[in-house]
């Protein structure tokens, strides 16, 4: 099945400590997004690739950085996680603007 | 500020009955509304979306209604199931504007009981 995959699901690390978070697809959309949802919250987008175009959402800290190499993959670069960034990271795909987007199961971070 | 508002944090109803979550939007510009279903431990799923040229979609149990003057809508689920037990995130977006950004409401949880 095609589908949005996360790896991996939990994710520990100490603070200040770089992490990856790495989301693949097989849907071959043209679009991926990083989304951050932090408990009882609205997921919030952080970036998207449109192809290989970078959006970066102006809120976004510079700690968040991303990387897409090619059309299947997309990581989330955290360079140095403080305790207000656990949370449940959520990687999308759509195949072109205004379309439904297709959620991988997340990541949830925790910083120690 | 929150664009899109989800007032009720859980919702509880009975099998068969009818659910309806509730949803506000306060950004004009939105056109495209779209409907997820997330259960524990896996990300969201598009359940029903609407443009705003519409007023009702429609597919199968649920129904989705907007009121662009009131900038509200709902969706239905008729006749609720326990399976439909979920949290339900509300979503809008500006498909003409060509904006790729879905802007999320907090979500409902509801629980059907059998």
């Amino acid at each position: 099945d095609a589908m949005v995959i996360q790896n991996p699901r939990y994710q520990v690390t100490q603070f200040g400590k770089p992490v990856t978070l790495s989301c693949s697809q097989t849907l071959n959309h043209n679009v991926m997004y990083w989304y951050q949802q932090k408990s009882s919250q609205a997921p919030k987008l952080l970036f998207h690739y449109y192809d290989k175009d970078f959006n970066n959402e102006a809120d976004t800290p510079d700690n968040f950085q991303s990387r897409r190499p090619n059309t299947s993959f997309c990581f989330l670069d955290i360079r140095s996680p403080g305790l207000g960034d656990a949370a449940m990271y959520l990687c999308a795909t759509s195949r072109s603007r205004g379309q439904p987007q297709h959620f991988g199961d997340g990541t949830r971070l925790s910083i120690l | 500020d929150q664009q899109v508002k989800q007032n009720s944090p859980s919702l509880s109803v009975q099998e068969g009955r009818i659910s309806i979550l509730n949803c506000d939007y306060t950004n004009s510009m939105f056109d495209y509304f779209l409907w997820y279903k997330k259960y524990p431990a896996e990300g969201p799923t598009f359940l029903i979306s609407i443009s705003s040229i519409k007023d009702k979609n429609e597919d199968g149990r649920f129904t989705v209604f907007l009121n662009k003057s009131a900038k509200h809508l709902s969706l239905h689920i008729v006749p609720s199931q326990p399976g439909d037990s979920a949290v339900y995130f509300c979503a809008a977006t500006e498909a003409q504007g060509g904006s790729e950004k879905l802007v999320f409401g907090k979500g409902t949880k509801l629980t059907v009981n059998p």
